[in-house]
């Protein structure tokens, strides 16, 4: 059981908007910093987004990340077919004294 | 260029023991939390243990606590997961990967390529 909830799919046509949520509580994203990887086929995660909304250098300004209460989530516009990935957030939990990510969302650029 | 790099992965017998290392470079290791997160056949990331940059705080996710340990050399600019007590679901890759700050683990930049662990008879 993952500490975030995450849809397990989601799929757009190229050149859309797909959104991922990322839902949590109090003690993960209701008080903590959340962060976004994205895991292409066969390869280690990567960092997406960090400080809920910032993006690494190198990483397309199509990704964007936001934050409301207990929710997260993830936006990528003008999808590519090398969007295809899965795709995690993650965060910190207090009353775990732990870190903790979604159980991931496959994407698939139709 | 920021590298981690994890060694020590293979087969392991249930109730038996691992070892695994991740080297790092490019980067003042002393001066940053180190997590390691594993990834089941088929499954999603599982944070598994962190540790700050002097050692002294660490922190398990509830499934290894009591059987792992981790542990740092900063001497040595080296990683360690000690596995103990194995159970076949512990099978997976085990990737490292550094925090955002000495006692931070708010992101995570850069992971290692993952070693794989095998929990079989």
């Amino acid at each position: 059981q993952s500490v975030l909830t995450q849809p397990p799919s989601v799929s757009a046509a190229p050149g859309q908007k797909v959104t991922i949520s990322c839902s949590g509580g109090s003690s993960n994203i209701g008080s903590h910093i959340v962060s976004w990887y994205q895991q292409l086929p066969g390869t280690a995660p990567k960092l997406l987004i960090y400080e809920t909304n910032k993006r690494p250098s190198g990483i397309s300004d199509r990704f964007s990340g936001s934050k409301s209460g207990t929710s997260a989530t993830l936006a990528i516009t003008g999808l590519q077919t090398g969007d295809e990935a899965d795709y995690y957030c993650g965060a910190w939990d207090s009353s775990l004294s732990a870190g903790g990510f979604g159980g991931g969302t496959k994407l698939t650029v139709l | 260029d920021v590298q981690l790099l994890e060694s020590g992965g293979g087969v392991g017998q249930p109730g038996g023991s691992l070892s695994l290392s991740c080297a790092a470079s490019g980067f003042t290791f002393s001066t940053y939390a180190m997590i390691w997160v594993r990834q089941a056949p088929g499954k999603g990331l599982e944070w598994i243990s962190g540790i700050s940059g002097s050692g002294g705080s660490t922190y398990y996710a509830g499934s290894v606590k009591g059987r792992f340990t981790i542990s740092r050399d900063n001497s040595k600019n080296t990683l360690y997961l000690q596995m103990n007590s194995l159970r076949d679901e512990d099978t997976a890759v085990y990737y490292c990967a550094k925090g955002n700050g000495v006692n931070h683990y708010n992101w995570f930049d850069p992971w290692g390529q993952g070693t794989l662990v095998t929990v079989s008879s």
